[in-house]
């Protein structure tokens, strides 16, 4: 198995545009997470689905940031407009089942907005 | 608000000692506590974990430890390794809600 993979890997953009971060969990997980790491504040989990379905977007900062799961084998987490604060490394992560403990990481999205 | 919280950023330990790496945590409805370790680069991988009803897991060189009344937690890693510098998360989950801490950088020194 390939793992998760997110793409793309890094990016750089500048202030005001529209960024999409996009992953592919392991096929038959069940769960998707999105997670937001900073110096400040560690891994912050943004939105979590289960069977594709939204459960959980408390973690998202703002509406400038929204996410979407239209099947079992991509999601999407889109930041429009994006801002200078904005910039961190994004991390997708996905589980079996809801509450398992394990969750396998994504290698990350590295985002820089100028 | 952190409600899981590691106060040391960064630890160094000689190659052959035990490295204690510490999570306080404040939230005492938790399930389930666990270790991730992360190399520059990658995703965090998980590492080992410890259910709220039990003080002690371990697995090989790794041991974690659960002080409930103090909400406090560690891992222990003997012996260190080189291989083993990497970041060190510690998490916890109630239900489907997972927290992270900001993580502590280890080296271990050859």
């Amino acid at each position: 198995d390939a793992g998760v993979i997110q793409s793309p890997r890094h990016e750089v953009t500048e202030m005001g545009q529209e960024v999409t971060l996009r992953c592919k969990p392991i096929s038959g997980h069940n769960s998707l997470f999105w997670y937001r790491q900073t110096m400040m504040r560690g891994l912050e989990l943004l939105i979590y689905f289960n069977n594709n379905v939204p459960i959980d977007d408390s973690g998202m900062p703002e509406d400038r940031f929204s996410a979407k799961m239209p099947n079992a084998s991509f999601s999407t987490l889109k930041i429009q407009p994006s801002e200078p604060r904005d910039s961190a490394v994004y991390f997708c992560a996905s589980s079996l089942l809801a509450g398992a403990n394990e969750q396998f990481f994504g290698p990350g999205t590295r985002l820089t907005v100028l | 608000d952190q409600q899981v919280k590691q106060n040391s950023p960064s630890l160094s330990v000689q190659e052959g000692r035990i490295s204690i790496l510490n999570c306080d945590y404040t939230n005492s409805m938790f399930d389930y506590f666990l270790w991730y370790k992360k190399y520059p680069a990658e995703g965090p991988t998980f590492l080992i974990s410890i259910s709220s009803i039990k003080d002690k897991n371990e697995d090989g060189r790794f041991t974690v430890f659960l002080n409930k009344s103090a909400k406090h937690l560690s891992l222990h890693i003997v012996p260190s390794q080189p291989g083993d510098s990497a970041v060190y998360f510690c998490a916890a989950n109630t239900g489907n809600q997972f927290y992270f801490g900001t993580g502590t950088s280890l080296t271990v020194i050859p």
